[in-house]
């Protein structure tokens, strides 16, 4: 069965950084797209990123872009986020998602992992 | 930046019809997908594709499309239905993922 598991949450300090992992199995990882998908506290959910199966296609939104980078090793089955410049606002559960897409439109997500908790604070 | 609406709350009694809603301009050109999520847990998708629902998703679970707004509806509600609901699409462009704030849905 699909699973994914996240790892490499915890606390950082303001402008610090952070790496986080997604281990996938149980489907042939390099034939799908990947998204990151957060939630800070209390509150909804906000697509962060994704990568196209070959890494090529990579689309970030505006909350984060320019200071995280989605990265996949299809040899390895895994998931990277690194976080740079991290502020308090970044703080939240982060989700890796399997995506549905096609002709390089990504779709929707049909499985999540259980979460990786990130805060940033002093 | 791209929005989706939903009301924050929705309340039923069991056995009653929960109608969830979710508004976006570029609706009528991109399908929306549905989340359930419980406390503690990832979300679950419960329908795709506007209306299509996943295997194992209760068939009291459906979804309709009229322009801007898609609904979520959940017929005959059970306690167990008590979670948060969240809409999901894309901008016009289809590029950018986007997801509505999210509506919490009380079985009285």
């Amino acid at each position: 069965q699909v699973q994914l598991v996240e790892s490499g949450g915890g606390l950082v300090k303001p402008g610090g950084s952070l790496r986080l992992s997604c281990a996938a199995s149980g489907f042939t990882f390099s034939d799908y797209y990947m998204s990151w998908i957060r939630q800070a506290p209390g509150k909804g959910l906000e697509w962060v990123s994704y990568i196209s199966s070959s890494g090529s296609t990579i689309y970030y939104a505006d909350s984060v872009k320019g200071r995280f980078t989605i990265s996949r090793d299809n040899a390895k089955n895994s998931l990277y986020l690194q976080m740079n410049s991290l502020r308090a606002e970044d703080t939240a559960v982060y989700y890796c998602a399997r995506d549905i897409a096609a002709a390089g439109i990504v779709y929707y997500f049909d499985y999540w992992g259980q979460g990786t908790l990130v805060t940033v604070s002093s | 930046s791209y929005e989706l609406t939903q009301p924050p709350s929705v309340s039923v009694s069991p056995g009653q019809t929960a109608r969830i809603t979710c508004s976006g301009d570029a609706l009528p050109k991109q399908y929306a997908y549905w989340y359930q999520q419980k406390p503690g847990q990832a979300p679950v998708l419960v329908i795709y594709k506007d209306s299509e629902r996943p295997s194992g998703i209760p068939e009291r679970f459906s979804g309709s499309s009229s322009g801007t707004t898609v609904t979520l509806t959940i017929s005959g509600v059970q306690a167990e239905d008590e979670a948060d609901y969240y809409c999901q699409s894309a901008d016009s462009s289809g590029t950018y993922l986007v997801f509505g704030g999210g509506t919490k849905l009380t079985v009285l």
